[in-house]
């Protein structure tokens, strides 16, 4: 079945920074990657997709990228500010299920 | 006005209780989740309900039963509870399986 991995586990950047988030998957099947964010005592939210028949997207000061062949895809996110900090995390949808596949989460400290 | 309402948001218990969760979503949405979230951030799917129907029964164990009363309702209810079902328990829908996920804010379970 699918697996996610997610690094790092941990990220502290320098406030007006950029942050990089990388997530692998090992199902060449799964067509659809989305990113949440989760503030402390909320529910993930979703920040950003992407299907398999893009390469990358970007909303404002977020984007992600994918690609196919090495299965990985990342999420970016420049001049990160202090509401930036959250944990984040990657997902993967095989497509044949009703199932998110989802990796174990990043939490991004933005330091003033 | 809220999207994916969950409650309670806060229920501590002794062991050994029988408690339930309630979830409602207003989105629409043909499918509905619950997820645990253990003190390590880990997202784990527990069960999922496309149309009423149930779609995903992961392994978790029986005392655990989820009723879905029609599509825009998911409630969980649990017995016999036990130490280690302290979490936060997530509710989520999605219109089909190829969408973002829309989450609750959570119920934070202590079972004392």
């Amino acid at each position: 079945g699918e697996n996610v991995e997610q690094h790092p586990s941990t990220l502290s950047v320098q406030e007006g920074d950029s942050a990089v988030i990388k997530c692998t998957y090992s199902d060449s099947a799964s067509n659809y990657f989305p990113w949440y964010k989760q503030e402390l005592g909320k529910g993930p939210q979703l920040i950003i997709d992407i299907r398999s028949n893009v390469g990358e997207k970007k909303d404002q000061r977020i984007a992600v990228t994918l690609n196919k062949t090495a299965k990985h895809f990342s999420l970016h996110i420049t001049e990160t500010q202090p509401e930036d900090s959250a944990v984040y995390f990657c997902a993967a949808s095989p497509g044949s299920n009703y199932q998110l596949i989802w990796g174990a989460g990043t939490k991004l400290i933005i330091k003033p | 006005d809220t999207a994916v309402s969950q409650t309670p948001k806060y229920l501590v218990t002794q062991m050994g209780n029988d408690k339930s969760i309630k979830c409602e979503q207003n989105l629409g949405h043909d499918t509905m989740y619950w997820y645990k979230q253990d003190s390590k951030k880990f997202l784990k799917i527990m069960f999922s309900y496309n149309n009423k129907e149930l779609i995903i029964n992961e392994t978790v164990p029986n005392r655990f039963s989820p009723k879905s009363p029609d599509k825009a309702h998911l409630n969980l209810h649990i017995n016999s509870l036990e130490l280690g079902d302290s979490a936060v328990y997530f509710c989520a829908s999605s219109q089909g399986n190829h969408y973002g996920y829309t989450f609750g804010s959570g119920t934070r379970l202590t079972v004392v």
